[in-house]
């Protein structure tokens, strides 16, 4: 069944260095790549989506790449403040959003 | 519009008591989703709803069981509760219609359930 892996499970870094998350996929019919933050005690929203027929897209610090052939997409958030400490998601889903399967989350810890 | 509402937003059970999780939506989604959240972990989907009548099987879906009778409400009904189904569970929606700016999931506030 459709699988959705992500590295590293804790990260830790200075403010104002950059982020980067990983994650790989198993179904090649997905087509769909949201990344969602949660707060402590708080639900996921999403913070960017990219989709197959794109290879990376920008949203002020945060940006997604995607390699559909690698089954590999990545989150890279530059200029890291306290606020952007949370837990961080990847998903994938077919269908443009159908049944979507999330990893195992990265935990960001940005040190002031 | 109020989103994604679920209640109860905690809740104690006894080993073998039943309950159900209402979860309800105003947004006029076609998709709804039930996920489980075990302590750091990541969301496991449950069951999903395509629309109205329709539902099937995520990841993880023994133990429980779904209905979709309106497009706003999709309850999760527990049954027979086991201390491994100690989670918080979140309620989502979303539009699916094909086009390029649909598929972002808006979750409900979750409902912290734990079975003694």
């Amino acid at each position: 069944g459709e699988n959705v892996e992500q590295h590293p499970s804790t990260l830790s870094v200075q403010e104002g260095d950059s982020a980067v998350i990983k994650c790989t996929y198993s179904d090649s019919a997905s087509n769909y790549f949201p990344w969602y933050k949660q707060e402590l005690g708080k639900r996921p929203q999403l913070i960017i989506d990219i989709r197959s027929n794109v290879g990376e897209k920008k949203d002020q610090r945060i940006a997604v790449t995607l390699n559909k052939t690698a089954k590999h997409f990545s989150l890279h958030i530059t200029e890291t403040q306290p606020e952007d400490s949370a837990v961080y998601f990847c998903a994938a889903s077919i269908g443009g959003g159908f049944k979507t399967i999330f990893g195992a989350g990265t935990r960001l810890f940005v040190k002031a | 519009n109020a989103g994604v509402t679920q209640t109860p937003k905690f809740r104690i059970l006894k080993i073998g008591q039943s309950m159900t999780l209402q979860c309800t939506q105003d947004m006029n989604h076609n998709y709804m989703y039930w996920y489980r959240q075990d302590p750091g972990m990541g969301l496991k989907l449950i069951y999903y709803s395509v629309g109205a009548g329709i539902t099937d099987k995520g990841e993880v879906p023994n133990g429980y069981n779904v209905s979709r009778s309106t497009t706003e409400d999709f309850p999760l009904r527990l049954e027979l509760a086991a201390p491994s189904q100690t989670s918080v569970y979140f309620c989502a929606s979303s539009y699916l219609a094909g086009g390029p700016n649909t598929g972002e999931l808006f979750f409900g506030e979750g409902s912290r359930l734990t079975v003694l």
